[in-house]
């Protein structure tokens, strides 16, 4: 069945530092990759996504790839923003199956000043 | 984007009670509509998907009984909780897909019973 793998959090990084979080995943098809972040207290919003192989969505300074060689997805950012301290979820999506969202667990990342 | 509101955000009541959460697509149509539970730290745990004018599917070890969803019409899903417990306690979340296949969310309702 289709699944996604995140590294473990917390992350606590320093401001400006440089942010990767790592997303794989197992799917039937070709599937859609979106990353989602919560802050606290709130539900989800979408972040970015991309539809196909090679395609890099962004987003307030994020992206990601879509790398297929290696079925992975991860989140970048090049200097964060203590505003940008909330939960992130990769998550996958493939049409024709169950047609549900697949999340991974879910990485807290702390931006500190 | 497109935007999904749940209201209330926040509610208490009593064990023994019901509660109703509901879920707004504002400015799309959301033939399907999904509900999520959410322990603290932890992801999203699918609780059914909502078909527009049709019946809910659950989720394998959710109790339908319990978690009542009406989607009575493209922008409007409802949860209830019927007579809640404590357990039932959570953050509880709804999301809408539009016809290219995205889901949007709601901001979520905490539910505590007391």
């Amino acid at each position: 069945g289709n699944s996604v793998t995140q590294m473990e959090g917390p992350v606590t990084l320093s401001e400006e530092a440089f942010l990767t979080i790592n997303c794989t995943y197992t799917a039937t098809g070709y599937p859609s990759l979106f990353w989602y972040v919560q802050y606290p207290g709130e539900g989800l919003q979408l972040l970015l996504k991309a539809t196909k192989a090679d395609d890099k969505g962004s987003n307030k300074g994020f992206e990601a790839t879509y790398r297929k060689e290696t079925t992975s997805f991860h989140l970048e950012k090049g200097s964060v923003q203590v505003s940008d301290s909330a939960v992130y979820f990769c998550a996958l999506f493939t049409q024709g199956g169950s047609e549900k969202l697949v999340f991974g667990k879910g990485t807290k990342l702390t931006v500190n000043p | 984007g497109a935007v999904v509101s749940q209201h209330p955000s926040w509610v208490i009541c009593k064990s023994g009670t019901s509660v109703k959460i509901e879920c707004r697509s504002l400015d799309f149509q959301a033939t399907t509509m999904f509900w999520y539970r959410q322990f603290p730290k932890q992801s999203l745990m699918l609780m059914a998907t909502s078909n527009e004018g049709s019946k809910a599917t659950y989720e394998q070890g959710v109790e339908k009984d319990k978690f009542l969803i009406n989607h009575a019409s493209l922008t409007l899903s409802t949860l209830t909780v019927t007579s809640a417990h404590p357990e039932d306690s959570s953050f509880y979340i709804c999301s809408g897909k539009t016809s290219s296949y995205e889901q949007y969310f709601g901001p979520g309702t905490r539910l505590t019973v007391t």
